[in-house]
């Protein structure tokens, strides 16, 4: 079974980091292009970042609104994917959520990240 | 960036109706589309990929259609478990780009 589970949100200053993780089990990790996807409270789905796999060479691609403060990563012997989000605004407060494949197969349950002074 | 243009963004629907929902991107984007259904406080879940192919699990009243720019989703027979807010994706070109959503209650 498929299983993404996203960790590490909560609740930070504008101009401060965060590092979300996506643990994920039940497929090849290391074969598998992984996506971030966010939500505002109450707006709808924000394509955030893509990391391809080995064979891609681990290229990285990131929306306009996230490029030079987001880093996504990945560790295929944990088989996890990450998120580290530097000078955090307010406008980055929304749910995160993990996503298996370009096209978006499986989703995590999300975590919330919120950006507040 | 691709531009996806969703419409309406919400529709009244009675129960067994049809309803139909489309995508028009602002390029051709070769039947990368996928669409997804979200309810209030859950992730959203994948109903079609690539235009029409149904993932596994869902039902045989959704379906796809579409090429070029111009994309539709439809749900026919509608029942009280498809009220939920319903998106397309592009993932043809990155940055993937999402529609703005479309929200289907109940008349």
């Amino acid at each position: 079974e498929v299983q993404l589970v996203e960790t590490g949100g909560g609740l930070v200053r504008p101009g401060s980091s965060l590092k979300l993780s996506c643990a994920t089990s039940g497929f090849t990790f290391s074969n598998t292009w992984m996506n971030w996807v966010r939500q505002a409270p109450g707006k709808g789905l924000e394509w955030v970042a893509l990391i391809k796999d080995k064979y891609s060479n681990y290229e990285a691609n990131y929306a306009e609104s996230v490029k030079g403060r987001f880093t996504i990563s990945r560790d295929d012997s944990k088989s996890r994917v990450y998120l580290q989000m530097n000078t955090l605004r307010d406008q980055d407060t929304a749910t995160y959520y993990c996503t298996r494949r370009g096209y978006g197969d499986y989703w995590g349950q999300g975590v919330m990240v919120t950006v507040s002074s | 960036d691709i531009q996806m243009t969703q419409s309406p963004p919400s529709l009244s629907a009675s129960l067994g109706d049809k309803v139909t929902i489309t995508c028009q991107a602002s390029q051709n984007i070769n039947k990368y589309i996928a669409w997804y259904q979200q309810k209030p406080g859950k992730a959203p879940r994948q109903l079609i990929r690539y235009t029409s192919t149904l993932v596994s699990g869902t039902p045989s009243r959704f379906s796809g259609s579409g090429s070029g720019r111009d994309y539709s989703f439809s749900i026919s027979n509608v029942e009280s478990e498809d009220i939920a807010s319903y998106y397309c994706l592009q993932y043809d070109n990155l940055p993937w780009t999402f529609g703005g959503g479309t929200k289907l209650e109940l008349k």
